[in-house]
């Protein structure tokens, strides 16, 4: 079936390194392409987003990339620290759920001091 | 502040038994959606309503029952069919229904068998 692959599941990187969490999808039709960040016991929260018709969007360290041709789409986190230290998800509209938001299974990402 | 509120916040359930969570919304948002999150993987949808009296199955409704009689209201209902209930529920909304905008979560409810 259709589905959003998100890797790396863990991602340590010292504090002021880039960061680069990589989701693909199944779907040639998506055309929306969130990531959320998920503290410990909260809910997500959006953080950038991205839509088939834009290669790239920026805002302040975050920046988000789509390859539609390859469909992929990154993350970018750039000066990391140690507050974007959570859980990352990117998601997808897909065919499947009446192309409702399909989500990857997340990146835990540590920012080491 | 406008949001998402869900209650409570840890819930426990005891074998047989059907367990209600709560989701309000004050952001005048047409649609909204419940999440089932398991350690290590993603949300997988469970229910979503576009409008008030309406709903859709997501790709886990089994187990799972819903309402949408008022539009900041959408209760998820856990069953007693639901083998394994254990997980982290979240609730979401979005202003339209288009599924293709951003979603707004609540903090969740942590269901636990007893």
């Amino acid at each position: 079936g259709e589905n959003v692959e998100q890797h790396p599941s863990t991602l340590s990187v010292q504090e002021g390194d880039s960061a680069v969490i990589k989701c693909t999808y199944s779907d040639s039709a998506s055309n929306y392409f969130p990531w959320y960040k998920q503290e410990l016991g909260k809910g997500p929260q959006l953080i950038i987003d991205i839509r088939s018709n834009v290669g790239e969007k920026k805002d302040q360290r975050i920046a988000v990339t789509l390859n539609k041709t390859a469909k992929h789409f990154s993350l970018h986190i750039t000066e990391t620290q140690p507050e974007d230290s959570a859980v990352y998800f990117c998601a997808a509209t897909l065919s499947g759920s009446a192309r409702q938001l399909t989500f990857g299974s997340g990146t835990q990402l540590t920012v080491l001091p | 502040d406008g949001g998402i509120t869900q209650s409570p916040k840890y819930l426990f359930r005891k074998e047989g038994q059907n367990v209600t969570l709560s989701c309000e919304q004050n952001l005048n948002h047409d649609a909204m959606y419940w999440y089932r999150q398991d350690p290590g993987q993603g949300l997988r949808l469970i229910y979503y309503s576009q409008i008030v009296n309406d709903f859709q199955k997501g790709d886990i409704a089994e187990g799972y029952s819903v309402s949408r009689e008022k539009k900041e209201s959408f209760p998820l209902t856990v069953t007693s069919a639901q083998k394994n209930p254990t997980a982290f529920y979240l609730c979401a909304s979005t202003m339209t229904r288009a599924a293709n905008q951003p979603q707004h979560f609540g903090d969740g409810t942590r269901l636990s068998i007893l």
